[in-house]
């Protein structure tokens, strides 16, 4: 069935880049999103990127995507502690139904 | 003005209760959604209503009943609440499947219930 995996755990040094990456299973994904999880608070979404895209960059944010590996990483220029927050890798596809799968989401630590 | 709205933003209940969560949106969306969130913070899709009719309806029991008076309101009810269901349900809303702009969901600030 559909799956979409993230790594758990990611700790960098304020003013260091961020690399979170993610993998998925169905190839008739349409859009693939990233989400941010503050504490205390629903999803906000970050960015996305159509499936026919290798990258999407806007300002600190680069999304990669390599569809052929069915990867998708985001990278955070300059992390900031206020960047802390847990990332969600989510992929949108059509069973008929447009279904959104969300992966488990990876916690990012910044270290001042 | 709070894009999507859910209420209460703390359950705290008695196992056995009946309660309800309500959620509603004012961005004119056609799709509405509920998830759960466990402890682990991996976030479930419970349903998914487009125009008031169900479209997604994963393996949830039978104890949970979404209902949709119209398309701006999406509510949650739970009979004979269980431990297991303590965790954060999050009410979402989008453009639906007709949206060509990437269909970006609109998440409410979650609801938090804990059954003792």
């Amino acid at each position: 069935g559909e799956d979409v995996e993230q790594s758990l755990f990611l700790s960098v040094r304020e003013g260091d880049s961020s690399v979170i990456n993610c993998t998925y299973t169905d190839s008739s994904s349409t859009y693939l999103y990233w989400y941010k999880q503050e504490p205390g608070a629903g999803l906000q979404l970050l960015t996305y990127i159509f499936s026919n895209m290798d990258m999407k960059q806007d300002q600190r944010l680069t999304v990669l995507l390599n569809k052929k590996d069915k990867h998708l990483s985001l990278r955070i220029a300059d992390t900031q502690t206020g960047d802390s927050a847990i990332y969600f890798c989510a992929e949108r596809y059509d069973t008929g139904g447009f279904k959104t799968i969300f992966g488990a989401g990876t916690r990012l630590f910044v270290k001042a | 003005d709070t894009a999507v709205s859910q209420t209460p933003k703390y359950l705290v209940t008695q196992m056995g209760n009946d309660k309800s969560i309500k959620c509603e949106q004012n961005l004119g969306h056609d799709t509405m959604y509920w998830y759960k969130q466990d402890s682990k913070k991996f976030l479930k899709i419970m349903f998914s209503y487009n125009n008031k009719e169900l479209i997604i309806n994963e393996t949830v029991p039978n104890r949970f009943s979404p209902k949709s008076p119209d398309k701006a309101h999406l509510n949650l009810h739970i009979n004979s609440l269980e431990l297991g269901d303590s965790a954060v349900y999050f009410c979402a809303s989008s453009q639906g499947r007709i949206s060509g702009y990437g269909d970006i969901q609109y998440f409410g600030a979650g609801t938090r219930l804990s059954v003792l």
